[in-house]
């Protein structure tokens, strides 16, 4: 069965970049599509951008345009989100998840998730 | 942007009641929706997809229903392990959209 493994908790100070990985173990990598999702303290689910490694073409969410970049190693089945000028406002959980699509392929939905990666930001 | 809403928001209910959460789309998605549940401190996890079809080893109490605009997610007989968090998505068109969440509390 599919694993995704995050990497740890990180403190970043306003103004720099944090780059998360997640890594996949146990079945296929590069057939399948990587999505980035945040959660602010008490707040809701947010999509940030996906990516198949197989196409390596990523699509992101407006809000997120210009500062986030998401990109995959396959050789070591690993998918990376790195969120640049930040701020306190993404101060969040960072989560990947894998966007699994169903029946003959036109439906998707994230069925498997990493364990989520605490990413601070204060001065 | 799609945007989606969930109503109620907050739910207080009891062991063995039957649970209804809707969800609306701004615009029409066919049947491009799933459902999660998600407890603090853990990453969600799949429930439904298409709107309908419960993901492999997901109790059958659960079921979702609906098309278009207008869906819902039905707990048939509450139980303990189901107080939670509860998030519709989107998967008709990017950027897919979350709900805002409908938190499941004991009565």
């Amino acid at each position: 069965q599919v694993q995704l493994v995050q990497s740890g908790a990180e403190v970043k100070k306003p103004g720099s970049s944090v780059k998360v990985s997640c890594k996949a173990s146990g079945g296929t990598f590069s057939s399948y599509a990587i999505s980035w999702v945040r959660q602010a303290p008490g707040q809701g689910l947010e999509w940030m951008g996906g990516i198949i490694p197989i196409f390596g073409t990523a699509n992101y969410a407006q809000k997120f345009q210009g500062r986030v970049t998401i990109t995959t190693d396959e050789s070591t089945s690993t998918a990376y989100m790195e969120l640049s000028s930040l701020r306190s406002e993404d101060t969040a959980v960072y989560y990947c998840a894998r966007v699994n699509y169903y029946g003959s392929g036109t439906h998707a939905a994230f069925d498997i998730w990493g364990q989520g990666t605490m990413v601070t930001v204060s001065s | 942007d799609i945007q989606l809403t969930q109503s109620p928001s907050f739910l207080s209910a009891s062991v063995g009641d039957r649970v209804t959460i809707t969800c609306r789309a701004s615009q029409g998605i066919s049947s491009y929706l799933a459902w999660y549940q998600q407890k603090p401190g853990k990453a969600p996890k799949l429930l439904i997809y298409a709107a309908s079809t419960l993901q492999s080893g997901v109790p059958s109490r659960f079921s979702g229903s609906g098309s278009g605009t207008e869906f819902t997610l039905t707990i048939s007989s509450l139980q303990p392990e189901d107080f939670a968090t509860y998030y519709c998505q989107q998967l008709n068109s990017y950027p897919f959209t979350f709900g805002p969440g409908t938190k499941v509390d004991i009565k």
